[in-house]
């Protein structure tokens, strides 16, 4: 079955340092990765999805098909980023999401 | 443009009853996703309905049951409620079967005591 891994459950860094959130999946075919993210009180957002390759709020992520991961980066981080993070990926054609655990970001000042 | 809503945003059911959640998707979105997120857990696809057919499902039980109406919205029908299906309620929706990016709505909370 395909499996999305989050190992870290909370990651803390202090503005202005980098951040990676980790993110591994397990999948025989070629899946599409997502990160969405949770702001406080508000609902869960798409964040961004790796056949773009954009960078939103200065986040970036790489597929890397050796390592099976999909790290999400941030070169400084901001007080504004502190939220809960998912990694996801598509069980199959068509948005039917396997989700990973979640990391909580807290950006401290 | 309208957002994904979700109804009720709490509930609270006794074991064995049954209980009904409300999704209206998003203006032009045909697609409708389910999901169940239990307390510190990532969500959990449920099925997913497309023009008013389920298309795909995911690992749980018949009692688990869905519906789409003509204007996309969507409802999720859980029979003899147990006690582990307490957890937020997801429903997504994406403007085709294809793809796209998925809008969630806010969630319904169900309690089950």
């Amino acid at each position: 079955a395909q499996r999305v891994t989050q190992p870290e459950k909370l990651l803390s860094v202090f503005k202005g340092a980098p951040v990676e959130l980790k993110c591994n999946y397990s999948y025989s075919g070629s899946p599409e990765l997502f990160w969405y993210v949770q702001y406080s009180r508000q609902r869960l957002q798409l964040l961004l999805r790796h056949i773009s390759r954009e960078s939103i709020k200065g986040f970036t992520a790489d597929l890397n098909k050796g390592e099976t991961s999909f790290h999400l980066k941030k070169p400084f981080a901001q007080e504004e980023d502190s939220a809960m993070y998912y990694c996801a990926s598509n069980m199959e054609y068509g948005n039917k999401l396997v989700f990973g655990a979640g990391t909580i970001l807290r950006v401290k000042s | 443009e309208t957002g994904v809503t979700q109804s009720p945003t709490h509930l609270i059911k006794t074991r064995g009853q049954q209980v009904t959640l409300r999704c209206s998707s998003q203006s032009g979105h045909n697609t409708v996703s389910w999901y169940q997120q239990a307390l510190g857990q990532g969500p959990q696809f449920i099925f997913q309905y497309y023009r008013e057919e389920e298309n795909g499902r995911g690992n749980f039980p018949p009692r688990f049951s869905g519906l789409q109406f003509p204007n996309y919205s969507s409802e999720l029908n859980v029979n003899a409620l147990e006690l582990d299906d307490s957890a937020l309620y997801l429903c997504a929706s994406s403007p085709d079967m294809a793809g796209g990016e998925a809008f969630f709505g806010q969630g319904t909370r169900l309690t089950v005591v």
